[in-house]
């Protein structure tokens, strides 16, 4: 079965611009989350959507990052604009979120987002 | 949910048992303990997770007292790829709402 898919494995840009990240869960998963991970912060959580709704976005850091969920196969993650401190790995994980403990994530590859 | 402590390193022989531990003292009596490990550059990983019980699947073993105070993860024969970030969590979260610390970074050494 494929894994969390993400694209762009790598994504370099200058300040300013829009960075738009990609993520297919796994098909069948109805919980996605958006983790950041830096060296200074780790791992934070950014954002959940359970059933394409988004639960808790208290993690996302200011008003230039935004995510969508249009549908169960897909979610993307925009910043706008982009700042140098943006600057970090982004992981999507989805998770079978119907029956009992629902900890067990499903993590993507990550994307590699660096802002000049 | 409640707060974790592990040790910010260890190092560990290849063959023989790593043992991380994991102090999570205010521990609530619905929260559940939840291991994840992160291999350089990948995404991070489920290990294994419990309540009360003992816990062991083709991982990892993860031993929690009664008192529910502390836990630890055993590998039963660490190999050079078991070298990793590894992140003890308690949460009740029926969401899957993870919040991960520093976690403890095991080096398996030849």
């Amino acid at each position: 079965d494929a894994g969390v898919i993400q694209s762009p494995r790598h994504e370099v840009t200058e300040m300013g611009q829009e960075v738009t990240l990609r993520c297919k869960p796994i098909s069948g998963h109805n919980s996605l989350f958006w983790y950041r991970q830096t060296m200074m912060r780790g791992l934070e959580l950014l954002i959940y959507f359970n059933n394409n709704v988004p639960i808790d976005d208290s993690g996302m850091p200011e008003d230039r990052f935004s995510a969508k969920m249009p549908n169960a196969s897909f979610s993307t993650l925009k910043i706008q604009p982009s700042e140098p401190r943006d600057s970090a790995v982004y992981f999507c994980a989805s998770s079978p979120s119907d029956r009992g403990p629902t900890g067990e994530l499903f993590f993507g590859e990550g994307s590699r987002l660096t802002v000049l | 949910d409640a707060k974790t402590t592990q040790p910010p390193s260890m190092d560990c022989a290849e063959g023989r048992a790593a043992n991380l531990p994991c102090n999570h003292s205010t521990i609530s009596g619905n929260e559940y303990v939840y291991w994840y490990r992160q291999i350089h550059s990948q995404g991070p990983q489920y290990i294994i997770h419990g309540l009360k019980n003992n816990e062991t699947n083709e991982m990892a073993s993860l031993i929690i007292t009664e008192d529910r105070k502390s836990s630890t993860l055993i590998l039963p024969h660490a190999t050079l790829r078991d070298t990793a970030v590894y992140y003890c969590i308690v949460t009740s979260s029926n969401t899957g709402k993870l919040i991960f610390g520093q976690g403890t970074t095991l080096q398996v050494k030849p």
